[in-house]
């Protein structure tokens, strides 16, 4: 089983800065990585998947990178709305795991 | 507009079952492999239990292989979770997830609002 790993668990920004939040994977995914946002009593939603694709109506200030077992998530320009729990999940190979998530939160 | 909604959550005792319903609009229900995710309360994401879209084939998580049974009724184009022998640990909001592409089971594009299953011991 791989394991998602991230960090940091929590990351203070203040609005208008970038972000970035690190994922990584116990063996390879290859660039079968995906990030999802989760805001309080929401369910979550797909930013990002194969490492580095904006899903449909993803703002172009979420970017990913990495392949293998190293990836990224930045956040150019923070806006309010982008405050919130951040998960990485791998679907290279079964089971499909999460990361532990990273909240993002206001400084 | 693809929708998932997700009902059946309540509250059960330890050792008691529940059904988990979700039912899909707006895309071909029988093309696309769907799953169960689970968040307990304040905790991660994971992983429950997956299905093809003609229910061929179907997996489970360790934690729950044996005690839950995945299913899906193409005509009515809903998912189904029968979950048995509840443990408290399996207590948590329980999401319905579409697979992005026909090939690609686990990778999610569109998630119901989830149902509360909350088992007390």
């Amino acid at each position: 089983e791989i394991v998602m790993t991230q960090s940091p668990a929590t990351l203070s920004v203040s609005p208008g800065e970038r972000a970035t939040l690190s994922c990584r994977a116990s063996q390879s995914v290859s660039s079968n990585l995906a990030w999802y946002q989760q805001k309080p009593g929401q369910a979550p939603r797909l930013l990002i998947y194969g490492a580095s694709t904006r899903a449909t109506g993803i703002p172009a200030r979420f970017s990913g990178s990495g392949s293998g077992t190293e990836f990224t998530l930045t956040i150019s320009s923070l806006q309010s709305e982008d405050f919130a729990v951040y998960y990485c999940q791998q679907y290279h190979q079964w089971p499909p795991g999460f990361g532990q998530g990273t909240k993002l939160e206001i400084k | 507009e693809v929708q998932l909604l997700e009902s059946g959550g309540g509250l059960v005792q330890a050792g008691g079952s529940l059904r988990l319903s979700c039912a899909a609009s707006g895309f071909t229900f029988s093309s696309y492999a769907m799953s169960w995710v689970r968040q307990a309360p304040g905790k991660g994401l994971e992983w429950v239990s997956a299905t093809s879209g003609t229910g061929g084939s179907t997996y489970y998580a360790d934690s729950v292989r044996g005690r839950f049974t995945i299913s899906g009724d193409n005509s009515k184009s809903t998912l189904f979770l029968q979950m048995n022998s509840l443990r408290a640990d399996d207590t948590a909001v329980y999401y319905c997830a579409k697979g992005k592409y026909p090939s690609s089971w686990y990778l999610f594009d569109y998630w119901g609002q989830g149902t509360l299953v909350t088992v007390s011991s």
